[in-house]
């Protein structure tokens, strides 16, 4: 699978959009990005996903360049229930082996 | 998304006990679960690859005679941690993948602490 690349830390203002990038510049054709979060002390919680299009959902939006070689996370309005380590990881989906291989992810602070 | 439970949330055990961590999927069969462990400070790390009614697949450097894992049953998987030290003290994670393309959706955790 291929490698992902985060800043480690981000701080964004509550109600404010929290853009977090994610460069994956060894990606391959079938394989899709997928993002995870994890608040403190908890299991991580699925975010959103995608291989080419960006994708929205209830949570975030996901925008993936043309070239597939870098995505941005958007948070629309971020809470402070938003603070949280964010992971992005690709993967085939439906491979072989399904495994997720967590890197370090960025941490989001949302400040008051 | 799939509903994944973990018990107990947390345990507290001597040295040289062994610990039994169960998963469980609430809303989904589960043919395949995973395992993670999580030092404080540091990332996910997969342990294993549980398979329903097969061995596990362990990865690189996870003992597999400490770390038992059973798959008995497509809604249940269970990690024993044998002998348990200090040094394994950590938070264990389990996942059940799931979904159109192959979403994992992880369970609560369990904190073990060794004393």
């Amino acid at each position: 699978d291929a490698k992902t690349t985060q800043p480690p830390s981000m701080d964004c203002a509550e109600g404010r959009a929290a853009n977090l990038p994610c460069n994956h510049s060894t990606i391959s054709g079938n394989e899709y990005v997928y993002w995870y979060r994890q608040i403190h002390s908890q299991g991580p919680q699925y975010i959103i996903h995608g291989l080419k299009n960006n994708e929205t959902n209830e949570m975030a939006s996901l925008i993936i360049t043309e070239d597939r070689k870098s995505s941005t996370l958007i948070l629309p309005h971020a809470t402070l229930r938003d603070t949280a380590v964010y992971y992005c990881i690709v993967r085939v989906a439906g491979g072989a082996t399904n495994k997720l291989i967590f890197g370090t992810g960025t941490l989001l602070a949302v400040q008051p | 998304g799939a509903v994944v439970s973990q018990h107990p949330s947390w345990v507290i055990c001597k040295s040289g006990t062994s610990v039994k961590i169960e998963c469980r999927s609430l809303d989904f069969q589960a043919t395949t679960m995973f395992w993670y462990r999580q030092f404080p400070k540091q990332s996910l790390m997969l342990m294993a690859t549980s398979n329903e009614g097969s061995k596990a697949t362990y990865e690189q450097g996870v003992e597999k005679d400490k770390f038992l894992i059973n798959h008995a049953s497509l809604t249940l998987s269970t990690l024993t941690v044998t002998s348990a030290h200090p040094e394994d003290s950590s938070f264990y994670i389990c996942s059940v993948d799931r979904g159109r393309d192959n979403e994992q959706f992880f369970g609560p955790g369990t904190r073990l602490t060794v004393l």
